[in-house]
Order: C-alpha cells, then structure tokens, then sequence
C-alpha cells in the first residue's frame, strides 16, 4: 500500500532553535518528493521538490533530504522562527502520474 | 497575478442539504485538482481535471460528489444530501503542467464546511 509516514506529531522548540522533521514513504514507483508549509486555515504551500536523484534541497532556512534507497526524506529548519510555526507535510508522487500520496504532516510550535 | 480563490470561505449546512463549492484557479493553469482534508488528517485527492480531457474521478467518495470544470476556467465541486462525515476542509489547487506531476500546485485557502 502506497503510504506516507511523518514524524514526530507535533513538536514544541524554542525560537532560534534547529529541528528535523522525518518522513518515510512506502510509493512505488517514486517520481518526486515535495515539503509543504500549510499556515493554520490556509492552503499548503510548497516549499522544496525533489527527484529521486537529488539528495538535497535548500530554500532559505529550510533544507530538504532525500535517500531514495532507504525510502527517508527529512525537513531541517534553522533558526527557527515564530512564525515557522505551522504544519509541515510531506507529499509523494507516483511515477509520471498527478496523484499524490499526502502525509498526515507535523505541527510544529515555535515559542518566543 | 491573483492566486487560486475559493469560495465560500465557510459553509454550515444542514444534513441533506446540498452545498456547491467554487473555485477559481490561476490564469493559464491547464489542471485543476480538488482535495479533502479532515480535521488533522493528509489531504485525500478528490478529481482531477486536465484541460479538455475527461477528469480523473476516482477520488469521489461516493456518488454524491461530482465536479464539473468549464475548459481551463472555473469549477465547481457539489456535494449532494450532504452527510456529518463530509465536515471538512476543501481545498483547490492548480498547475501549469499537462501532466501535473513534477508541476508545483498552487493552493486556495479551502472552504470549510460543516454540516450540523
């Protein structure tokens, strides 16, 4: 069964702190790998897309990690900031195919 | 340029009602997809629509849910005698992609709808 995995739940870090954020998935075939920012009450937006063939992928404190292998991807955030909080969600796509297989996503709380 | 747009923002209805849902995605966006997402739930793919082609439906929960899409334009979702377990967020995303795949997706802020 094609799933997605996230982990921890939730997490509660103090501003200015780094934290990773897991993710396994179980897609097969794998086209690409994607982080999304969702903001309570509003739409997910993207933050990185990979392919199988990229192991990193930074945009600004965010850095993304992809092990194709061993089916694990990671989120890293530096420094945090309060408003990082919100829920971070990893999503999987079939090869050459539109669905996508969304994860539950973590809730993250950055507290000042 | 404006972003997808959803519309309404909030829907209470009454069980057995039925609630058509709009949105309006990015000019010159080719595909359109509509998702479902329960209170701290992933978000569930519902249809998908490409252009002129025939939609993917095959995320329709049940028969009581259809879409329609008029060519690259606006589209509606409809949730017919609608039941307490159809409380949740929706939300509309577009891409530019004709396949969709690699394509990053826009997102409306969803409609939340809660029937009582």
């Amino acid at each position: 069964k094609n799933q997605v995995e996230q982990s921890p739940q939730s997490l509660i870090i103090l501003e200015g702190k780094n934290c990773t954020l897991q993710c396994n998935y179980t897609v097969s075939p794998f086209s690409n790998l994607r982080w999304y920012k969702q903001d309570t009450g509003r739409g997910p937006v993207s933050l990185t897309i990979m392919t199988f063939s990229e192991n990193t992928k930074s945009n600004g404190r965010y850095t993304a990690t992809l092990d194709a292998d061993t089916k694990q991807s990671s989120l890293h955030i530096t420094a945090s900031q309060l408003s990082d909080s919100a829920s971070y969600i990893c999503v999987v796509s079939f090869d050459s195919n539109y669905q996508l297989i969304w994860g539950a996503g973590t809730k993250l709380i950055i507290k000042p | 340029g404006a972003g997808v747009s959803q519309s309404p923002s909030n829907k209470v209805t009454e069980k057995g009602k039925d609630v058509e849902l709009r949105c309006d995605p990015i000019s010159g966006h080719t595909a359109l997809y509509w998702y479902r997402q329960r209170l701290g739930q992933g978000l569930e793919f519902l249809i998908y629509f490409q252009g002129n082609s025939a939609p993917d439906k095959s995320g329709l929960p049940s028969d009581r849910f259809s879409a329609e899409r008029t060519g690259e334009s606006v589209s509606t979702l409809t949730i017919q005698r609608t039941q307490q377990e159809d409380s949740a967020v929706y939300l509309c995303a577009s891409s530019r992609s004709l396949t969709g795949s690699s394509y990053e997706q826009y997102f409306g802020p969803g409609t939340r709808l809660t029937v009582t």
